[in-house]
């Protein structure tokens, strides 16, 4: 069956310095890759997304990269800031089945 | 803000008992889905409605149940065979297929005393 699986499942690193976050999926189906930010107590938001035709796409400080033949792709925030603490998901979604598949999460936290 | 509203945001229920959590969209959009938020296990997928009176399982669909009369609601019911319901909820819904964007609810917190 379709999987996501999200790493680390934390991550603290200090202000100024990148963050990297890393998924792989299962179904070579796939072709569409959002990552959504879900700050404490709030809903889930889209940040940023990929589709299985790029293999980069960037806006400002995020960037996410997709390798189809390893079936995984990355989350990356530069120069990070406070306000970027939050937990990140991963997923993975397909045309033939309305449905999108979650990464379990990564709690991001940013140091001052 | 966001055109989809889940109601109530906090509820209480004894063990045993039914309850139906709502999801209304205004967006228009074709597609809903209902997720549960259990802390370091991310979203998981309950069950899902890509048009009016059709609707699939998830991967926990067990002890749940939903309904898509409307293509504005996609009620949730927790029924009392759901051994661990007690978890956050989020609803969400997008335009079509799974390749575009998911607009999620605030969330419903159950909890089952």
């Amino acid at each position: 069956g379709e999987n996501v699986e999200q790493h680390p499942s934390t991550l603290s690193v200090q202000e100024g310095d990148s963050a990297v976050i890393k998924c792989t999926y299962s179904d070579s189906a796939s072709n569409y890759f959002p990552w959504y930010k879900q700050e404490l107590g709030k809903r889930p938001q889209l940040i940023i997304d990929i589709r299985s035709n790029v293999g980069e796409k960037k806006d400002q400080r995020i960037a996410v990269t997709l390798n189809k033949t390893a079936k995984h792709f990355s989350l990356h925030i530069t120069e990070t800031q406070p306000e970027d603490s939050a937990v990140y998901f991963c997923a993975a979604g397909y045309s033939s089945a309305s449905k999108i598949i979650f990464g379990s999460g990564t709690r991001l936290s940013i140091r001052p | 803000d966001g055109g989809i509203t889940q109601s109530p945001k906090y509820l209480f229920r004894k063990e045993g008992q039914n309850v139906t959590l709502s999801c209304e969209q205004n967006l228009n959009h074709d597609a809903m889905y209902w997720y549960r938020q259990d802390p370091g296990q991310g979203l998981r997928l309950i069950y899902y409605s890509q048009i009016v009176n059709d609707f699939q399982k998830g991967d926990i669909a067990e002890g749940y149940s939903v309904s898509r009369e409307k293509k504005e609601s996609f009620p949730l019911t927790v029924t009392s065979a759901q051994k661990n319901p007690t978890a956050f909820y989020l609803c969400a819904s997008s335009t079509g297929p799974s390749t575009t964007e998911a607009f999620f609810g605030q969330g419903t917190r159950l909890t089952v005393v």
